[in-house]
């Protein structure tokens, strides 16, 4: 099993440029998630999802959109980027109803916005 | 409101000590709790949790972490400390709803050779 994926590794974006990352998990995980990553603040929240279909926003949504069209992908849409937007972005996914809930993380996205 | 703290940015222990890193949680309803370690440039582990039952959990390599409700902590623990522990590590709690979990910001911890 490769576990969960994430494409790009690195991007660089210029103010206002738009960029799709994706998550991908073969685990058959109900639960997926997007987080960004930043010094000193830990991870927080962007947008998740209950399953196939479904999308949800977190602490952090704003300035970002996600779609989930197959149970296995989750992507990460950012329409207009913004420095601010530079961040590590991780996805993770996990099972709901098996006692569970331990997330499966995947080696993140390292993004520049300049 | 649901949130983790981790008073400690860092923390320093000699090889062989043991270590502690601390969490504090406040969640509305009865906690599920985590630890997650990251190593640099790697995504983040699961460790262990605590959902129900024993308030001492063991996870992987050797850690464990103790429940305490009164105190409203989950500090996480283990004996004799390796060089390779030297990570992040993060406690995160799970949301009433359960569709949500909140990380603390993080505790690095360095083990001296």
């Amino acid at each position: 099993n490769a576990g969960v994926t994430q494409t790009p590794k690195f991007r660089v974006l210029k103010t206002g440029q738009s960029m799709t990352l994706l998550c991908a998990q073969d685990m058959n995980h109900e639960y997926m998630y997007w987080y960004r990553q930043d010094p000193g603040m830990g991870l927080r929240l962007i947008h998740y999802s209950v399953g196939e279909g479904t999308t949800a926003k977190g602490e952090v949504p704003d300035g970002y959109n996600v779609s989930r069209l197959k149970k296995q992908n989750f992507l990460l849409g950012l329409e207009s980027a913004a420095p601010s937007q530079t961040s590590v972005y991780f996805c993770a996914s996990s099972y709901w109803d098996r006692g569970s809930y331990e997330q499966y993380f995947g080696p993140g996205t390292r993004l520049t916005v300049t | 409101a649901q949130s983790v703290a981790q008073p400690e940015d860092q923390v320093n222990v000699a090889e062989g000590n043991p270590l502690t890193v601390k969490c504090t949680y406040s969640v509305s309803g009865n906690p599920y709790l985590f630890w997650y370690v990251q190593y640099p440039n790697r995504g983040l582990q699961f460790l262990l949790k605590y959902i129900t039952g024993d308030n001492l959990v063991k996870g992987s390599y050797g850690f464990e972490a103790e429940f305490n409700k009164s105190q409203t902590s989950f500090h996480l623990k283990k004996p004799s400390a390796l060089v390779s522990d030297s990570a992040l590590y993060f406690c995160a709690v799970r949301g009433p709803t359960g569709n949500q979990f909140y990380f603390g910001t993080g505790t690095s911890l360095t083990v001296i050779p």
